[in-house]
């Protein structure tokens, strides 16, 4: 089983879609969890930390379940510049950290 | 942001060389600096961490003798692929650690074996 697996994607979805992205985790004891964003023939950007309690940057909300090992992200009013692979990334005790496979999003007009 | 380098951006090389890759980071220290490996439509692998002054730590399958990294400073470190083959064709990116929950990433370096 691999340590982070996210949704096989792609999604197609036109603009002003609202989108959901999940994720699970197959190490509990991970400390630490984080969306990033990745470009085409570019390196990862983190989009945004998850929290226990959830949070919100704008259009995008990110809940973690720590019972379940699962992550989401949730992307409201689709633009066609949110086109990109997200990532599903956790942290565990020695700071190394897990990506998911990505799953990569297409905003069309 | 903290901005982190790496150099050369690209590079092609013959198959049997050896190549070398630069990763600095240039606003900030980081005792911790990471190297990844991303082949197509797959995701960042981890293949090794490597902290200033002392050997690095590889990941289960990564071979040390052919992966060198030598993080000599706190602001760089480098990975070398020693006798390169086409199968070590990928994107090869680095990330460094300014604080515990955040990594930066470089830009990556593409290498291709012919």
């Amino acid at each position: 089983r691999k340590e982070v697996e996210q949704d096989p994607g792609p999604f197609n979805v036109p603009e002003g879609a609202t989108v959901a992205f999940n994720c699970t985790y197959s190490n509990s004891a991970s400390q630490s969890f984080f969306w990033y964003r990745q470009d085409c023939r570019k390196e990862p950007k983190l989009l945004m930390s998850v929290y226990s309690s959830g949070n919100e940057d704008g259009r995008f909300t990110a809940q973690l379940n720590r019972a379940s090992q699962y992550i989401s992200l949730l992307i409201r009013d689709s633009k066609l510049s949110d086109s990109a692979t997200y990532l599903c990334v956790v942290k565990g005790n020695n700071n190394d950290m897990r990506f998911g496979a990505g799953t990569r999003l297409t905003v069309k007009p | 942001g903290a901005v982190v380098s790496q150099h050369p951006s690209w590079v092609i090389c013959k198959s049997g060389t050896s190549v070398k890759i630069e990763c600095r980071s240039l606003d900030f220290q980081a005792t911790t600096m990471f190297w990844y490996r991303q082949f197509p439509k797959q995701s960042l692998m981890l293949m090794a961490t490597s902290n200033e002054g002392s050997k690095a730590t590889y990941e289960q399958g990564v071979e040390k003798d052919k992966f060198l990294i030598n993080h000599a400073s706190l602001t760089l470190s480098t990975l070398t692929v020693t006798s390169a083959h086409p199968e070590d064709s990928s994107f090869y990116i680095c990330s460094a650690t300014r604080d515990p929950d955040t990594q930066y990433f470089g830009p990556g370096t593409r290498l291709t074996v012919l």
